[in-house]
């Protein structure tokens, strides 16, 4: 079984400010990342996954994302906030299967609030 | 590419009636679905995965004979609430796996609320 912890349930930033929020998660078994973004009262949009290769993943919106294996770690960061990034974001990992849909474990959600 | 879309948006109800939520793979065809229950401020919940042409594999706690879905097509999954009550109140998401390429990541819909009187 996997587990996803997103230590801060929130983070205020200023506009403009860099900030990164935290993602640990635990498994037994090889595991693919994932961060979503959620607006208010939308579904999620994907904003970046780690799958194989380069452990650095450039996502939409200039987010990225670093995958640090001996830390269980995948952790998002964004080097200048805008207000339009006001959002809710889920850290999720699925088992690294190959040939089928595997399910999708979640983080509770950090919330990210900027302003100006 | 990957986009998913859901109808209603939106949708009110009285208690004891049934809703229909459609989950659609508009550009890619999805072989399996999955379908989320989200409360405020709250993470996703896993409700049931569906695959294409097979009965629905629901997690443990939901019932089966309340939320009844059908994966009758590689771009089309549907899920009844069946007698809905209150507490049937939420927001429903769902997601979408395709082929190839598009197996390992899950595209989600924008969701349903669903509100019962």
């Amino acid at each position: 079984a996997q587990s996803v912890t997103q230590l801060d349930s929130q983070v205020p930033v200023f506009e403009e400010a860099p900030v990164e929020l935290r993602c640990n998660y635990s498994s037994s078994v090889s595991v693919y990342l994932f961060w979503y973004v959620q607006y208010p009262n939308q579904g999620l949009q994907l904003l970046l996954k780690y799958l194989s290769g380069s452990t650095l993943v450039k996502g939409i919106n200039g987010f990225e994302a670093e995958f640090n294996k001996s830390q269980t770690s995948f952790h998002l960061r964004k080097p200048s906030v805008h207000i339009s990034d006001t959002a809710e974001y889920f850290c999720a990992v699925s088992r690294r299967v190959t040939g089928t849909a595997s399910k999708l474990t979640f983080g509770t959600g950090t919330r990210l609030q900027v302003t100006l | 590419g990957a986009v998913v879309s859901q109808h209603p948006s939106r949708v009110i109800c009285k208690s004891g009636t049934s809703v229909k939520i459609e989950c659609r793979s508009l550009d890619f065809q999805a072989t399996t679905m999955f379908w989320y229950r989200q409360f405020p401020k709250q993470s996703l919940m896993l409700m049931a995965t569906s695959n294409e042409g097979s009965k629905a594999t629901y997690e443990q706690g939901v019932e089966k004979d309340k939320f009844l879905i059908n994966h009758a097509s590689l771009t089309l999954s549907t899920l009844t609430v069946t007698s809905a009550h209150p507490e049937d109140s939420s927001f429903y998401i769902c997601s979408a796996v395709g082929t190839g390429g598009l197996q390992e990541t899950q595209y989600f819909g924008p969701g349903t609320r669903l509100l019962v009187l």
